[in-house]
């Protein structure tokens, strides 16, 4: 069983388009951090949240952390192609281990 | 932050062979970390590698198939043993500096045959 589930497991859409990829667990955690994976690449970290409720913008992308902190989710805002990758959520346990979730693999069209 | 060198950056194997990845970090850590990540998947954590101790190994992997090196506080060793098709993976390591981003090698894509 994943601790961390996220969905969609794949997307596709056109360029200039709106994408919302969420993360859910049944467990609470402290923070969670979202990384973007390319091809040929090791992931790479977009934001951390910390705080229930928060909600973290880095250009067109918005990060927002569940009230209950349990769930996250990731808005992408007019999609380009360079936004095409593989995109992680994941949390840090008490032994600093990284526990990714599942995945989301986005393609955006020209 | 942390400038990973992870090499090789790719190989195909024959099955039955064994396979050693390097990881080299520009700053010297504590903690590195050993990730798989089959075609198409997420990363799952294969073993934690801490200088002047012996690895800890996640659920479903073993240090007979999966080997541990890590000599000092800049370098870690993966070894991949006795690899089937079922190990075409891949293996990326990573380091962290306790709860803060985590940095990653470029990763080592292995395809055994």
């Amino acid at each position: 069983t994943q601790l961390l589930e996220q969905s969609p497991q794949f997307l596709s859409i056109q360029e200039g388009e709106n994408l919302t990829v969420y993360c859910n667990s049944s467990s609470v955690f402290s923070s969670l951090q979202w990384y973007r994976q390319e091809p040929g690449e090791g992931p790479v970290l977009l934001v951390t949240v910390v705080t229930g409720g928060e909600v973290k913008k880095l250009k067109r992308l918005t990060f927002q952390f569940g009230d209950a902190r349990k769930d996250s989710s990731l808005h992408i805002t007019a999609a380009q192609t360079g936004d095409t990758g593989l995109y992680l959520c994941a949390l840090e346990d008490s032994s600093y281990k990284l526990i990714f979730g599942s995945g989301t693999r986005l393609l955006v069209r020209p | 932050s942390a400038v990973i060198s992870q090499k090789p950056s790719r190989d195909i194997c024959q099955r039955g062979t064994s396979l050693t990845i390097q990881c080299q970090v520009d700053s010297q850590v504590t903690m590195m970390f050993w990730y798989r990540q089959q075609p198409g998947q997420s990363l799952t954590l294969i073993a934690t590698a801490n200088q002047g101790s012996e690895a800890t190994y996640e659920s479903g992997f073993v240090i007979d198939k999966f080997p541990i090196s890590r000599p000092n506080l800049t370098f870690s060793t993966l070894t991949v043993s006795n690899m089937s098709p079922e190990d075409s993976s891949i293996y990326l390591c990573s380091v962290g500096f306790g709860n803060t981003e985590a940095f990653f090698g470029q990763g080592t894509r292995l395809t055994v045959v």
